[in-house]
């Protein structure tokens, strides 16, 4: 069964920790996405890669970073967390230009909570 | 830009009975894909069907099924003999290539389902 395995479902960080979310997946997809889920927000994009090492800015990438060294996992990093950083973070993944387009494949999410 | 609203928030249907949960998006582009994710109280996203924008006919999945009216840019899921289980946030999304060649799907804010027994 593929999977995208995100490391935690629940974290607790102090303001101004450096934190890191982790990503995985075992389906060899070239791309791979994080998003932030917010009530009444949906789902917003906040980086994503099509390859490894490259990485895009999504819509929402202030106060985020990411890094991809290996294809099969991505990492979103918070240099400094802040309190308007807690929130739901789902990581997603999908082939790079493949005919017919199945979507996304999506983690379980991390429900990140900054006090 | 690219945009997808879901007009109403949440929605509730009785156990059995039929309900359409509608979504409009603001595309330029003539070639695209069109989803329906269910999120569960688990979290995990789940897609539940697709269409693409060159096919005319709706695509049927079941007890589910779209009306894609392309002119409109209208996309609605209509969900039959509704179960408990079909309780969740719905997600449309529309998925678009950027000017790196790249695709990003784009969601819709989210509609709250409920099925009463």
């Amino acid at each position: 069964d593929v999977k995208v395995t995100q490391s935690s479902r629940y974290l607790v960080k102090r303001t101004g920790e450096k934190v890191f979310l982790e990503c995985v997946q075992d389906m060899d997809h070239e791309n791979m996405f994080w998003y932030r889920q917010d009530p009444g927000l949906g789902l917003r994009l906040i980086y994503f890669s099509y390859d490894v090492k490259m990485k895009e800015k999504g819509d929402i990438p202030e106060g985020y970073s990411v890094s991809r060294e290996k294809k099969e996992r991505f990492s979103l990093i918070l240099e400094s967390a802040s309190t308007n950083q807690t929130s739901m973070y789902l990581c997603a993944s999908s082939f790079q230009g493949a005919l017919p387009n199945y979507g996304y494949t999506f983690g379980s999410g991390t429900r990140l909570t900054v006090v | 830009a690219q945009t997808v609203t879901q007009s109403q928030p949440e929605m509730s249907v009785q156990e059995a009975e039929t309900v359409t949960l509608s979504c409009t998006y603001d595309t330029s582009e003539s070639d695209y894909y069109l989803f329906w994710y269910k999120q569960p109280p688990s979290r995990q996203m789940i897609l539940v069907i697709r269409q693409e924008a060159y096919k005319q006919q709706n695509a049927t999945e079941n007890r589910f099924s779209v009306n894609f009216q392309k002119a409109a840019k209208s996309f609605s899921l209509k969900i039959s003999d509704s179960q408990l289980g079909d309780a969740a946030m719905y997600f449309c999304a529309y998925t678009y290539s950027t000017e790196g060649g790249s695709e990003k799907l784009v969601f819709g804010k989210g509609m709250k389902l409920t099925v009463n027994p």
